[in-house]
């Protein structure tokens, strides 16, 4: 199966919003509540910041939301600040023989 | 505080076999409705799920490397492992270790990583 597709880049000044999406097929995100949004900063280990497609774990700014139409998932970060600048991964369960199904990666930029 | 941390050598010589070990600590490994997973990086690109493994053994790998990967747990040591035979340089990664959530294949734990380059 392919990675699921996410735009390279997004960027936004400090306080607006930005909006990243994840484009994957009907055997994956269309099928499966199980999409998650992990946030990675250079050097660092992935952090997740979105579970079962809206859900936030302890300590994640409620910034970050996530929502699902059909093949194509969705995080929004709100109230845009510096520390949010960082690459964005989506990942998708896509079924019992492929758990984790990732997306290509967006490089958020805080301008 | 969970902790995972990665160890293994970090050059392995193309066509050998990769192995790395992931030490849980803060936690118990056999706790239940949750996995343990490998997941690699090659620098400056994207993520890749490898496999994930339950403490009572069972395993799911990727569709992909399944042929190369051997994962195992080892519960006395409350560690689990990767192996990845016949290596490339394209198999030249940070290979990170992590935790699932209960009954969700999300990562809420991550290991800080480890790199391994494939040469001679």
């Amino acid at each position: 199966q392919s990675a699921l597709t996410q735009p390279p880049s997004a960027s936004g000044s400090p306080g607006q919003s930005v909006t990243i999406s994840c484009t994957g097929t009907s055997s994956d995100v269309g099928s499966y509540n199980f999409v998650s949004w992990y946030q990675q900063h250079p050097g660092k280990a992935p952090k997740l910041m979105i579970y079962e497609v809206s859900k936030r774990p302890s300590g994640v700014p409620d910034r970050f939301s996530g929502s699902k139409s059909g093949n194509t998932a969705s995080l929004t970060v709100s109230g845009l600040q510096a520390e949010d600048e960082a690459d964005y991964y989506c990942s998708s369960y896509a079924g019992s023989n492929n758990l984790g199904l990732f997306g290509t990666g967006t490089k958020v930029t805080v301008l | 505080q969970l902790q995972l941390q990665e160890s293994g050598p970090g050059l392995v010589k193309p066509s050998e076999t990769l192995s790395l070990t992931c030490t849980v600590s803060g936690g118990s490994i056999t706790g239940s409705s949750y996995y343990w997973g490998w997941i690699r990086q090659p620098p400056g690109k994207g993520l890749e799920w490898i496999g994930n493994i339950y403490y009572s053994g069972s395993t799911y790998y990727n569709p992909s490397l399944q042929s190369r990967v051997t994962m195992s747990v080892d519960t006395s040591k409350n560690q689990f492992s990767l192996k990845l035979s016949s290596v490339t340089a394209a198999d030249t990664a940070v290979y990170f270790c992590a935790k699932t959530l209960v009954s969700s294949p999300s990562f809420d734990y991550w290991g800080q990583g480890t790199l391994v380059t494939v040469s001679s």
